[in-house]
């Protein structure tokens, strides 16, 4: 079966950087995408970006252009978001999820979530 | 960017009743637009896609429609594990995917 796994809860401090990782498996790999969905607490749901397992091609969400970057590892299936120059508006619930099984676009499978606290 | 809304923020309604949850988007989206469930603490669980197909293991109960700027999300007949948060998306014009705000069902 489909599992993302994600790495465990971060606090950081302003201005910092912080690094989370989702591992998957029960699929192929490079056959879907990755997104990056976060949610702030008691808020909604914020895209942040895709990554292509395939060639590792990436697109990002204009607001975090500059301090957000994507990365794989096809050896062990792993994705990685790196978000930069922290501030505290970036406290929230990270999700990596999957987009492909419908479309890339629709997000059909989901991790566990990773909560970053950014504190002073 | 399409910006998604979703109204009301707030539906107080009982078991066994139908639930009907809006959602509008600033231009069209086509059919592009996918319903999404959260519980508290838990991960999104995508619903319908392609404004009307269930997705995978979705009962009948949750249905889709719509088209253009204007959808709905009809739950027939709540059942208790149906109270959540639900939010739409659409991709049709994408960088970037966009959500609506969010339609919490809450135990009247």
């Amino acid at each position: 079966q489909v599992h993302l796994v994600q790495s465990g809860a971060e606090v950081k401090k302003l201005g910092a950087s912080v690094k989370v990782s989702c591992k998957a498996s029960g699929y192929t790999f490079t056959s879907y995408y990755i997104h990056w969905v976060r949610q702030a607490p008691g808020q909604g749901l914020a895209w942040m970006g895709v990554i292509n397992p395939s060639g590792g091609s990436t697109s990002y969400a204009q607001k975090l252009q500059g301090r957000v970057t994507m990365t794989r590892d096809t050896s062990t299936s792993t994705v990685y978001m790196e978000l930069s120059s922290l501030r505290s508006e970036d406290t929230a619930v990270y999700y990596c999820t999957r987009g492909g099984l419908y479309s890339y676009d629709y997000l059909d499978f989901w991790g566990q979530g990773t909560l970053v606290t950014v504190s002073s | 960017e399409i910006v998604m809304t979703q109204s009301p923020a707030t539906l107080s309604l009982s078991p066994g009743e139908r639930a009907s949850l809006s959602c509008r988007a600033s231009q069209s989206v086509s059919s592009y637009l996918a319903w999404y469930q959260q519980k508290p603490g838990q991960a999104p669980r995508l619903l319908i896609y392609d404004a009307s197909k269930r997705a995978t293991g979705i009962p009948a109960r949750f249905s889709g429609s719509g088209s253009g700027t204007d959808f709905t999300l009809t739950i027939s007949s709540l059942e208790a594990e149906d109270f959540a948060v639900y939010y739409c998306q659409q991709r049709s014009n994408w960088p970037p995917l966009t959500f609506g705000g969010g339609t919490k069902v809450e135990i009247k």
